[in-house]
């Protein structure tokens, strides 16, 4: 069965602190999909990042990176020089190759202290 | 980027009521809809998926009575929680995707209070 695993309830850091927000999943599929959004306390969803199962290359975006790595079923993600507006509650989602069923982590809330 | 709308973003009823929340796709044809609960703190729990033309399919421990999807076209889902109570307040979002890009937009979410 499918399982995403977010063990990280919240995290507090400062300003300007490295911070990286875990996830490990569960699947039995070869071909599947990984995905992060932002939930800020506004409520929506934002999306961030989509990375297929055959595709392990790390991805920076400013001062947002994922580490994927399929031998430890990791998808990990690092948010360096954080900053208060990053303050929100971030998931983990896996997604079957057909994107017909998306399973959610329990999600990590994400305090960023001025 | 895709757009998706739902409506309405706050509603609050009487217990024993229904309520119709919509889910929009504006700018591109949803060929599946997803709909979610959020309780407070807690992450999304996937209630149905529907694709255009048929019925939905549910999750496993949500009424399909109590929750009735419809997804008449391939840019509207409707959720109706019919005889609404107090323990179905709760967080509503949908999300829709098109099977091509498999990327998943998600509504504002709708915030259901019963009183």
């Amino acid at each position: 069965a499918q399982k995403v695993t977010q063990a990280q309830t919240e995290i507090s850091v400062v300003e300007k602190e490295d911070v990286t927000l875990d996830c490990v999943y569960e699947t039995r599929d070869t071909t599947y999909y990984l995905f992060w959004y932002k939930q800020p306390p506004s409520g929506e969803l934002v999306f961030l990042i989509r990375r297929n199962s055959f595709d392990e290359q790390n991805e920076i975006s400013g001062r947002y990176s994922w580490n994927f790595q399929k031998s430890t079923s990791s998808f990990n993600f690092t948010i360096t020089a954080s900053q208060v507006v990053d303050s929100a509650v971030y998931f983990c989602a896996l997604s079957e190759a057909d994107f017909n069923k998306f399973y959610f982590g329990s999600g990590t809330k994400l305090n960023v202290k001025p | 980027g895709a757009v998706v709308s739902q409506h309405p973003s706050w509603v609050i009823c009487k217990s024993g009521t229904s309520v119709k929340i919509e889910c929009r796709s504006l700018d591109f044809q949803a060929t599946t809809m997803f709909w979610y609960r959020q309780f407070p703190k807690q992450s999304l729990m996937l209630m149905a998926t529907s694709n255009e033309g048929s019925k939905a399919t549910y999750e496993q421990g949500v009424e399909k009575d109590k929750f009735l999807i419809n997804h008449a076209s391939l840019t509207l889902s409707t959720l109706t929680v019919t005889s609404a109570h107090p323990e179905d307040s709760s967080f509503y979002i949908c999300s829709a995707s098109t099977r091509n890009t498999g990327e998943l937009f998600f509504g504002e979410g709708s915030r259901l209070t019963v009183l």
